[in-house]
């Protein structure tokens, strides 16, 4: 079954704590990407990749950081996790070329930085 | 600055009746369309999209209408059925859809009663 998966699901964690969540895709896509959605502020991207080694910020990058030394795979550090990143966070994926947009996202994780 | 509006943040329709979600954007570079659908403890799911070539795109009891010059999307759902019920988050993108920024809006709670 073609998805996107992402772990843990669930996370409660202290301020500072190192902390990684990890993404899956077995799509073979080109492209992911991490958001985070918050009440009210809808979904916001945090970093982007094109291809493996390829990495952007997105619109709130600061206090992230991410790798992508798989295609397949693209996790997202805190390094020193903050109560203003308690937050659910999805990662997405989609081919690259073609006219469509559509991508494909993750079942989400829910972060509370206490 | 938020790009893409959603300015209803609930919707209450009755079952057979049709849905209306709205959706204005400010960014005269989109040119590129989308609606996630999204239900609780999920991650948002394409729905449909439509380009900036297109004043209206169907699928099924789902339609999507384009008003470039007011800057205004809408997605209409008929008939309204309760399993259309979550959260429905319009997106745009800019440069023919190879531009692989979405940027979403807050989205819209819908809910469809029996």
């Amino acid at each position: 079954e073609a998805q996107v998966t992402q772990n843990p699901r669930y996370l409660i964690t202290v301020t500072g704590k190192k902390l990684t969540v990890t993404c899956s895709q077995n799509m073979n896509h080109e492209y992911m990407s991490w958001y985070r959605q918050d009440p009210g502020l809808g979904l916001r991207q945090i970093y982007y990749s094109m291809n493996v080694e390829v990495t952007d910020k997105g619109d709130v990058p600061e206090g992230y950081k991410v790798s992508r030394k798989e295609k397949r795979n693209f996790p997202l550090i805190l390094e020193s996790p903050s109560p203003n990143q308690t937050s659910l966070y999805f990662c997405a994926s989609r081919p690259t070329g073609g006219y469509r947009d559509e991508q494909y996202f993750g079942p989400g994780t829910r972060l509370t930085v206490t | 600055d938020q790009q893409v509006k959603q300015n209803s943040p609930s919707l209450s329709v009755q079952e057979g009746r049709i849905s209306i979600l709205n959706c204005d954007y400010t960014n005269s570079m989109f040119d590129y369309f989308l609606w996630y659908k999204k239900y609780p403890a999920e991650g948002p799911t394409f729905l449909i999209s439509i380009s900036s070539i297109k004043d209206k795109n169907e699928d099924g009891r789902f339609t999507v209408f384009l008003n470039k010059s007011a800057k205004h999307l809408s997605l209409h759902i008929v008939p309204s059925q309760p399993g259309d019920s979550a959260v429905y988050f319009c997106a745009a993108s800019a440069g023919g859809g190879s531009n692989y920024k979405l940027t979403f809006g807050k989205g819209t709670l819908l809910t469809v009663n029996p």
